[in-house]
Formats: C-alpha cells, structure tokens, sequence
C-alpha cells in the first residue's frame, strides 16, 4: 500500500455514535494531519500531531499516533449529520521538505 | 479567520490551449503550494514555493507546468499545453514557515475540465 492509506474507505454511522478512521504510512514523518472534505470543496485542516505526540484531542476530535506501527487513527465522538465528509490523513516526512502525501480518505456518512 | 482564495472555481479549456489557475495565499503565510486531485483519486503534491523559488516538486510537475508569485499577494500555476489528463480539481495551500507544527490551509479549488 502507499504512503497514507486509510480504512475503511467507507463507514456509514448513526447520529450520535462514534466514528473511528485509521490512516497507515510507510516512510518516518515530520508530523501527521487530518483533514476533511466536503463534497466539491476544498480541504479543511482539522488536527495535526507531530511525530514525538501520541495524542491529541480538539473538541469532539481525538487523534493518536503510534509511530512503532506507523499508523494513527481519528475518532470522532458523539458524530452529526454535518460530520458526513470524506477524511483524509497526510504526512510531512521527516526529511528536508513540506509536502503533504495524502492517503486516500475515508467516506464518512452519518444518518439523521 | 484568514483564508486562501482561488480562481476561477471552474475552468473549461480546449486540449492544447495554456490555462493560469489564481491562487491568494494567507497574507503572512511564506510556503505555497499546488495539489491536484483527479477525480475520485488521491490529492497529489505538485509543487511547493519559498522565497520566490520552487523548493520541491513531483514527477507530475514536468515542463509543462509552471509557478509564478507575480505580485505580492497572488500565487499561479500555469499549464502551458493542456491535456485531457489534466483534468482534475486543483488546490492551492499556504503555511507558515514552521513545518513541524503549522499546516497547510487549502483553498476551496479550480475546477479544470479539458475538452
């Protein structure tokens, strides 16, 4: 698989569950980032964890890293209608460099 | 809350023809960057600018395509021959100069359909 893969690709929840995504990787990084798109839309930043971080929370967000397995996963609590979006985790190697490599996300639908 | 402006959010182009996408980054961010996504594919990096140089770039940002930042505020990619694999949404991100701590803020797209 390639740098960033996440699953499940897709995941279909109730209002008001949790949902939880995983991304794995293969090289070592700088730090991870998840973000959100909405259909047609841009990319939305919502949380980064650096390499030395094994956890992370911003509001109803929780993010862990476990750099040995190379792989975080993002846990949404309490999830709304409004959560449906695709979610992405990108990586910042650890050399020299900015890029993002982007996996290829997870298709969130949440069902009133 | 600051945000990256692209434009237009849709271009249709004939193959062949050149087409500059315009990107506004966040006024005091120092990196840029171009992403594409084709169509139900992963976002893929193109090119990443600083201090009025590229500083990296993909095998898919070949001679065809080059960055411009012809002013003080805009930021423009520019394909000089377009073909129909180059359709696809393009990103524009800005960042801080920190990497480590600071990501990327992406704009909401172009839309670019070659014909």
């Amino acid at each position: 698989s390639q740098q960033g893969e996440e699953d499940p690709q897709a995941l279909s929840i109730q209002e008001g569950e949790n949902a939880t995504m995983n991304c794995s990787y293969k090289t070592s990084i700088n730090n991870l980032q998840w973000y959100r798109q909405n259909s047609g839309r841009g990319l939305v930043h919502l949380i980064l964890i650096r390499s030395n971080e094994r956890e992370k929370h911003s509001g109803r967000l929780r993010v862990t890293l476990d750099t040995s397995k190379k792989s975080s996963s993002l846990l949404i609590t309490a999830s709304r209608a409004a959560d449906t979006a695709s979610y992405f985790c990108a990586t910042v190697g650890s050399n020299a460099g900015n890029m993002l490599t982007f996996g290829g996300g997870t298709r969130l639908m949440v069902k009133p | 809350e600051p945000e990256v402006t692209q434009t237009p959010s849709h271009q249709v182009t004939q193959m062949g023809q050149e087409v500059i996408l315009r990107c506004v980054p966040i006024s005091n961010h120092l990196y840029f960057y171009w992403y594409r996504q084709i169509l139900g594919q992963k976002v893929e990096f193109l090119v990443s600018f600083y201090n009025n140089e590229i500083s990296e770039k993909s095998e898919i940002f070949d001679d065809q395509f080059s960055v411009e930042r012809p002013d003080g505020s805009n930021f423009t990619l520019k394909i000089r021959s377009t073909k129909l694999e180059d359709s696809a949404m393009y990103f524009c991100a800005s960042s801080t100069l920190d990497r480590a701590v600071q990501p990327q803020h992406f704009g909401d797209g172009t839309r670019l359909s070659i014909l």
